[in-house]
């Protein structure tokens, strides 16, 4: 069974920096890119950045450029995204996303809620 | 960026009805479109992806057509499970833009 799990989520304040992990298991983890998905509460999802499957291509929505970092351990089937400089409006429940070809996002994990607040 | 607009924001409609939600983008996305439903407290679930492709498992009754920048999601009769919240999605070009999302209730 495909399965994604994140973790480090919490709440910081502004300024303040995080790291997020995502645990996957059932795949073959170095054959996908990856992508972090977050969605503020009541809002819709909002795409943050995705990572080949090697780690050497990422792309980010423009308001996180800078700020946050996503990679990748293959050999620890693991995905992170580290975050700094954090904002309020960086608050969200964060995703941990599957991309299958050609870019949809066919397995989510549970998420994990970061909360910027002084 | 790529926009996508999505219409109706919200729909009522009654078990069995047949429903319809669009979403247009800004420019050519040469059918890099997905569908995703979402119910509260969960994260989104790939419906339809390449704007017509049923993912493994999804219900036929779901289905996904486009004519240009139009791209259409049917729900041929609705069930009570199919109560949430659609959104599209373009993954032709990053960042990979959401629309704003469908609420469907119940009449």
């Amino acid at each position: 069974e495909v399965q994604l799990v994140e973790s480090g989520g919490g709440l910081v304040q502004p300024g303040g920096s995080l790291r997020l992990s995502c645990a996957a298991s059932g795949f073959t983890f170095n054959n996908h890119w990856m992508s972090w998905v977050r969605q503020a509460p009541g809002k819709g999802p909002e795409w943050v950045a995705n990572i080949m499957e090697d780690g050497s291509k990422k792309n980010y929505v423009d308001s996180v450029k800078g700020r946050f970092t996503i990679s990748r351990d293959n050999a620890r089937k693991s995905l992170y995204l580290q975050m700094n400089s954090l904002r309020v409006e960086d608050t969200a429940m964060y995703y941990c996303a599957r991309d299958m070809r050609g870019g949809p996002n066919d397995c989510w994990g549970q998420g994990t809620l970061v909360i910027v607040s002084s | 960026d790529i926009q996508m607009t999505q219409s109706p924001s919200s729909l009522s409609a009654s078990v069995g009805d047949r429903v319809t939600i669009t979403c247009r983008a800004s420019q050519t996305i040469s059918r890099f479109l997905n569908w995703y439903q979402q119910k509260p407290g969960r994260a989104p679930r790939l419906l339809i992806y390449s704007a017509s492709t049923l993912q493994s498992g999804v219900p036929s009754r779901f289905s996904g057509s486009a004519s240009g920048t139009d791209y259409t999601l049917t729900i041929s009769s609705l069930q009570r499970e199919d109560f949430a919240t659609y959104y599209c999605q373009q993954s032709y070009s990053t960042p990979h833009t959401f629309g704003q999302g469908t609420r469907l209730e119940i009449k």
